[in-house]
């Protein structure tokens, strides 16, 4: 059974631009979170979608946003990117909401400049 | 609000000794407690967890972990570390009713002496 894909793995953006992340979950895997990891925060929840609807949502500004597909498939989009969004971000799918066992993709790293 | 905190950031063992990573965690109903590692450049992945039931859980890698209730405590140890156990690990809670997100801990980075 193929892993959680993350697409693309590495981006590079300039500050004011707009990004849009993709994750593809476990097959049969209903349940997409999203987290941004920063050396300095750590590991920090951004939404969770289950049979795309927005479950939960951290505490982010309205810059960053995300939606799921019929299909589980989930994408997080930042709009007028600073530098501060440089960071780490992770997809993790389950089969059922959180809190359950989280399986997670490689991440995408984002470099804003 | 739900917290979780790893009071080391680094620990540093030699190879074959025991280990052990403290978790301590806030919450006033029953948790759900998580002990996840990450490899350099890689995503997460979970070691064991904690729902219900027996509080010493067995997870990969020889990995096990206590929850210990009077202590709010989730502490993951391992009797021998091997080298390719150099990771960070991080230890998460999520509220057991199941309406609400999982918070992670700051990790922990574990370092091996040959």
């Amino acid at each position: 059974k193929a892993g959680v894909t993350q697409t693309p793995r590495y981006l590079i953006k300039t500050r004011g631009q707009q990004v849009t992340l993709s994750c593809s979950p476990i097959s049969g895997h209903r349940s997409v979170s999203w987290y941004q990891q920063t050396p300095g925060q750590g590991l920090q929840f951004l939404f969770e979608y289950f049979s795309e609807t927005q479950r939960n949502k951290g505490n982010f500004p309205g810059r960053f946003s995300g939606r799921q597909f019929s299909n589980s498939r989930s994408e997080m989009n930042v709009s007028t990117l600073e530098l501060g969004d440089s960071a780490l971000y992770l997809c993790a799918s389950s089969l059922v909401p959180s809190p359950n066992e989280q399986f997670f993709g490689p991440g995408t790293r984002l470099t804003v400049l | 609000a739900q917290s979780v905190t790893q009071p080391d950031i680094h620990i540093t063992v030699s190879e074959g000794a025991s280990l052990e990573l403290r978790c301590n965690y806030s919450y006033g109903a029953t948790p759900y407690l998580f002990w996840y590692v990450q490899s350099p450049g890689q995503g997460l992945q979970l070691l064991l967890k904690y729902f219900s039931g027996d509080t010493l859980v067995q997870g990969i890698k020889g990995f096990e972990a206590e929850f210990k209730r009077s202590q709010s405590s989730f502490n993951l140890r391992k009797p021998s570390v091997h080298w390719s156990d150099a990771a960070e690990y991080f230890c998460a809670v999520g509220a057991g009713n199941r309406d609400d997100k999982i918070i992670f801990g700051k990790g922990t980075r574990l370092h091996i002496l040959p």
